[in-house]
């Protein structure tokens, strides 16, 4: 399976931009880039995933390399509610569809 | 929509006991995992299944057991609980159509094994 790797840890400021960075450079053509978070004391919920070209939601945008070794999870404004742990996941395009995770960042927002 | 329900929410277990962790989704999802997260660490894939009557082991399976009789429930079975078996359990499920399924997880189960 596929590797990622995500700072232990980063700060932002409330309303701030906020842009998490996940190195993947073993990632295969058939990965899919998804991105979870996981609020205290509860179970990961979805944010965003990609394959090669960038994405935007309601909750964040998704910027993913031109060679797909590396991906941002970009917060347009922070608020204390996103205050979490965020993954950064390579999910197989093939049959098994496993979710693997990884140590994630740990996003700390300050008032 | 219930999403994915896990029962029960706290347990604890003396060593050598036995129990089934539930896990239920009502979105028709074909493929069901557990995880396992310790203190301060990310998620470690258990167990898995692509469908009824088929699963998989994941990164830590010893010491657990699963089945998949139907699509909505995905049980896990401590077999002989272990103190290094005291974790918080999450149930996850997602369509599987390749890599771009949203996977939903439970609230999770809080297990402490003495």
């Amino acid at each position: 399976d596929a590797k990622t790797t995500q700072p232990n840890s980063m700060e932002s400021n409330e309303e701030e931009p906020v842009h998490l960075p996940c190195n993947h450079s073993t990632i295969s053509g058939t990965d899919y880039i998804h991105w979870y978070r996981q609020l205290p004391s509860q179970g990961p919920e979805y944010v965003i995933h990609g394959l090669t070209s960038n994405v935007n939601n309601r909750m964040a945008s998704l910027a993913i390399a031109e060679d797909r070794k590396s991906s941002t999870l970009i917060l347009h404004r922070a608020t204390l509610r996103d205050a979490a742990v965020y993954y950064c996941i390579l999910r197989t395009g093939g049959a098994t569809n496993k979710l693997i995770f990884g140590t994630g960042t740990l996003l700390a927002v300050q008032p | 929509n219930a999403g994915v329900t896990q029962t029960p929410k706290f347990q604890v277990l003396k060593t050598g006991q036995s129990m089934t962790l539930q896990c239920a989704q009502d979105m028709n999802h074909e493929y069901m995992s557990w995880y396992r997260q310790d203190p301060g660490m990310g998620l470690r894939l258990i167990h898995y299944s692509v469908g009824a009557g088929i699963t998989d082991q994941g990164e830590v399976p010893n010491g657990y057991n699963v089945s998949r009789s139907t699509t909505e429930d995905f049980p896990l079975r401590l077999l002989s609980a272990a103190p290094s078996q005291t974790s918080v359990y999450f149930c996850a499920s997602s369509h599987r159509t390749g890599g771009t399924s949203e996977a939903f997880f439970g609230q999770g189960t809080r297990l402490t094994v003495v």
